[in-house]
């Protein structure tokens, strides 16, 4: 079963910092994502990637696959980013998560 | 479109009651989920289906049963409900397997008592 490590668990910031997410995960994956979960508890599909890097906005993903790692940035943060970031493994069967990273922006 | 919807919102039930969790998607997606949210554990796989007519179990199956009523919709029905199953739940879909971004339904909060 894969297992797929985040850090950090919880991060505060100011707005306008550049911020980073980080995923690891144990075996190799079809697929990586992340996820959004704001506090009113919906979750939001960010990125799929399996390889390279990508660019939505603000938010970029980057994977590593040999060193079975991805990163999620957000650049110029704002306080509507507030909210948790979970990446996950995903294979046939479903996705496997991290537990999550909680963001908080300060203005 | 709808999306991902579930019913109900929010429910209270006592030990040993049973209860059905309602999940259907409007995307034509091949591929359903349930998921539980703990805090600490994160969420965790309890039942998928890959395609209509298809379910397996996933990390967490113990105490639930699903169906897949049709392609669009995919219920977990709890038998006997124990203090433990007191979780979010949350419904997913996606084209096709893990491979493909999944669409999440808003959760139903369940307290057992």
């Amino acid at each position: 079963k894969n297992e797929v490590e985040q850090s950090p668990q919880n991060l505060t910031a100011q707005e306008g910092e550049f911020i980073t997410i980080n995923c690891s995960y144990s075996v190799g994956i079809s697929a990586l994502h992340w996820l959004q979960q704001h506090p009113g508890g919906g979750i939001v599909s960010l990125f799929m990637l399996s390889s390279g890097k990508k660019k939505h906005g603000r938010l970029i993903a980057t994977i590593n696959i040999q060193e079975k790692h991805s990163s999620l940035h957000i650049t110029a943060s704002h306080p509507r980013d507030s909210a948790v970031y979970i990446c996950a493994e995903g294979g046939a069967d479903g996705l496997t998560f991290g537990k999550g990273t909680h963001l908080i922006i300060q203005p | 479109n709808a999306g991902v919807t579930q019913t109900p919102k929010f429910q209270v039930l006592k030990t040993g009651q049973s209860m059905t969790l309602q999940c259907a998607q409007d995307m034509n997606h091949n591929s359903m989920y349930w998921y539980r949210q703990d805090p600490g554990m994160g969420l965790r796989l309890i039942y998928y289906s890959a395609s209509e007519g298809t379910t397996d179990k996933g990390e967490v199956p113990n105490g639930y049963n699903v169906s897949r009523l049709n392609k669009r919709e995919f219920s977990l029905r709890l038998e006997s409900a124990a203090p433990s199953q007191t979780s979010v739940y949350f419904c997913a879909s996606g084209i096709m397997g893990g491979s493909e971004t999944q669409y999440f339904g808003p959760g139903t909060r369940l307290l057992v008592l």
